[in-house]
């Protein structure tokens, strides 16, 4: 059964900052991974999808990682802003199977 | 990619009662999908929403809590039942999209208290 976690369930950060959120799932046979954003009580935005035969997507100032292998996946967050303050959920898809999320890293940037 | 709306936004209901919760999609899309997110938790999915079926429960859920409808490819609705304050959550609705399957996309969310 696939389990996903991600480190740290909470970061606070200066305005400007760069950084790291982490994802580790368990079963490494995955079809894709997205990472999504949510603010506050609103649902989910979608940020980037890996497919399983990908090493990194960017978008902007955001990069994920994919290493099918070690079962992680990184999200680099560039120049850090305020606006950037959310929770952020990776989940993970395997093949027939549903998507399987994980408990979110909640973001705080202070300006 | 889906536009995705729910309604209602957010609601406050009394223990016994139910709510049904809509789901409408500017496109018509392959897979439906209804979760349920508590308090400081993330999200559980309770079932897929099948179109012109039965829907498909998760180990934990049950129809007779959670019926489920989904007459067509664009509308799925979620009945929370006999509701208890235990049900207090963010009920999301997501969907896949032919021409991007496997990648999800989320509606905006129902936020349900159960006084």
């Amino acid at each position: 059964k696939q389990e996903v976690t991600q480190i740290p369930a909470a970061l606070s950060v200066p305005e400007g900052e760069n950084l790291v959120l982490n994802c580790s799932f368990t079963d490494s046979a995955i079809y894709n991974l997205q990472w999504f954003r949510q603010d506050p009580g609103k649902g989910l935005t979608s940020l980037l999808l890996i497919q399983s035969s990908q090493r990194e997507q960017t978008s902007g100032r955001l990069n994920a990682s994919l290493d099918k292998s070690s079962g992680r996946s990184t999200l680099y967050i560039a120049a850090s802003q305020p606006g950037d303050s959310a929770t952020y959920l990776c989940a993970v898809n395997n093949y027939g199977q549903n998507f399987v999320f994980g408990p979110g890293t909640r973001l705080s940037v202070l300006p | 990619s889906a536009v995705i709306s729910q309604k209602p936004s957010r609601d406050i209901c009394q223990r016994g009662t139910s709510l049904t919760i809509q789901c409408q999609v500017d496109s018509q899309v392959t897979m439906m999908f209804w979760y349920r997110q508590q308090p400081g938790q993330s999200l559980t999915l309770i079932a897929t929403a099948n179109q012109g079926s039965e829907a498909t429960y998760e180990s934990g859920f049950v129809i007779d809590k959670f019926p489920i409808s989904r007459p067509n490819l664009t509308f799925s609705t979620l009945t929370v039942s006999n509701m208890s304050p235990e049900d207090s959550s963010i009920y999301l609705c997501s969907v896949e999209t032919r021409d991007t399957p496997y990648e999800q996309y989320f509606g905006p969310g129902t936020r349900l208290t159960v006084t």
